[in-house]
């Protein structure tokens, strides 16, 4: 099945761990996004590649980043840097022409 | 820089209700997509609008594209307990090559007991 996958759904940190959340995708998408989400609130845009071996930063990068090797893949790095990383992280790509993004389940992250 | 004013913030309705929910701007986007995120997932795709004055339907869901690019709006029609959740717009424009995405902060929809 064609898609994009985020794993893990689920994922614990201990407090100044770095810790790498994976996308990939299928879809043969140009562009991919890293999106953080906090409780209650809309989308912020941390990273994103148009494409690969490049990428920008978005509203909220401090703390976090990238790397795009492969068209396929665009995995997150949450580095000890980031102040409060707890959040549900998404994924999502899109054919850049048409901007219609797709999205995966989504990793929640918690830091203790 | 860009910024979408989606409203209302949360809509408590009844089952069977229409629900309208809107997003504005003051820039001009390309597209217009519609999303809906129910708790604990990524956000699905409704709608998608290439071009202003579009009306599009999805089912009992209708969306249009603003005839000045720089609103959309959607509507819900018999609303079902199915349609709770959040709903997203976003709007696309492009500069200097670069594609951009600009999200709405959600409208919340709850149906009333």
């Amino acid at each position: 099945d064609g898609g994009i996958t985020q794993s893990p759904k689920y994922l614990f940190r201990k407090e100044g761990q770095n810790v790498t959340l994976s996308c990939e995708q299928n879809l043969n998408h140009d562009a991919m996004y890293w999106y953080r989400q906090d409780p209650g609130q809309g989308l912020r845009l941390i990273y994103y590649s148009q494409i690969v071996n490049d990428f920008q930063k978005g509203d909220i990068a401090e703390g976090y980043s990238v790397s795009r090797e492969k068209k396929e893949s665009f995995p997150l790095t949450v580095t000890s840097a980031q102040k409060n990383p707890t959040a549900f992280y998404l994924c999502a790509s899109s054919i850049v022409a048409t901007g219609e993004a797709f999205f995966g389940q989504g990793t929640r992250l918690t830091v203790v | 820089g860009q910024q979408l004013n989606q409203s209302p913030q949360s809509m408590f309705i009844q089952e069977g209700e229409d629900v309208s929910m809107n997003c504005t701007s003051s820039s001009i986007f390309n597209t217009w997509l519609w999303y809906k995120q129910d708790p604990g997932e990524g956000p699905v795709l409704l709608i998608a609008l290439y071009k202003a004055g579009e009306l599009t339907s999805n089912g009992r869901l209708t969306a249009q594209f603003g005839i000045t690019r720089k609103d959309s709006f959607l509507n819900i029609s018999a609303s079902i307990p199915s349609d709770v959740g959040i709903y997203f717009c976003a709007g696309q424009f492009n500069m200097d090559s670069n594609y951009q995405l600009i999200w709405g902060a959600g409208t919340k929809l709850i149906i009333k007991p």
